[in-house]
């Protein structure tokens, strides 16, 4: 599997955006890039994927650079709810029902 | 969004002795999946079941695992002879992608809120 690599944690201010970022610089090119995030005492939950180009739905949007070789999630207004740790996964589109690889992940702290 | 139902929520067992996690997504999916989390650990993938076979599966899903669909509706995992290491949360996921009648390729995966097991 590719790896990624986000920072350990990062911190931010409520109602102030955050943007978390991820490298990977083995991805290939069947590889889609994934974000969960998981809050306290829950399973993973789904953010936002994409491919090549930037992707935006009502959690986040997902900027790609334009090598591939970097990504960030964008959460535009942080709440306490969004307080979680997000990870970036890369998932290789060839194979359909492929696993997902889970790092350590970014543990992200918003203060109110 | 889909809503995978994990029973129980805590299981509670003596080393040695099986266990059953159900998982009880709503809808037809394709493809199943089981994860844990070791307490303070990453989350680490089983293995993904389709079309009533076992897909993938990791290094760590050794003999002592198994999962089976057995009425069309629960997928279950078993423990056949509990650890005092398999103490974990157990996740199970499906693929879904909203508005498609079956899976298309690196559709998200929906997890359940687990099962914590607890091996004493």
């Amino acid at each position: 599997d590719a790896k990624t690599t986000q920072p350990n944690s990062m911190e931010s201010n409520e109602e102030e955006p955050v943007h978390l970022p991820c490298n990977h610089s083995t991805i290939s090119g069947t590889d889609y890039i994934h974000w969960y995030r998981q809050l306290p005492s829950q399973g993973p939950e789904y953010v936002i994927h994409g491919l090549t180009s930037n992707v935006n739905n009502r959690m986040a949007s997902l900027a790609i650079a334009e090598d591939r070789k970097s990504s960030t999630l964008i959460l535009h207004r942080a709440t306490l709810r969004d307080a979680a740790v997000y990870y970036c996964i890369l998932r290789d589109v060839r194979t359909s029902g492929s696993r997902l690889t889970f790092g350590e992940g970014t543990q992200l702290t918003v203060n109110p | 969004e889909p809503e995978v139902t994990q029973t129980p929520s805590h299981q509670v067992t003596q080393m040695g002795q099986e266990v059953i996690l159900r998982c009880v997504p709503i809808s037809n999916h394709l493809y199943f999946y089981w994860y844990r989390q070791i307490l303070g650990q990453k989350v680490e993938f089983l293995v993904s079941f389709y079309n009533n076979e076992i897909s993938e599966k990791s290094e760590i899903f050794d003999d002592q695992f198994s999962v089976e669909r057995p009425d069309g509706s629960n997928f279950t995992l078993k423990i056949r002879s509990t650890k005092l290491e398999d103490s974990a949360m157990y996740f199970c996921a499906i693929d879904y992608h909203p508005g498609q009648g079956t899976v298309s390729y690196n559709s998200p995966l929906h997890f359940g809120n687990g099962t914590r097991l607890t091996v004493t």
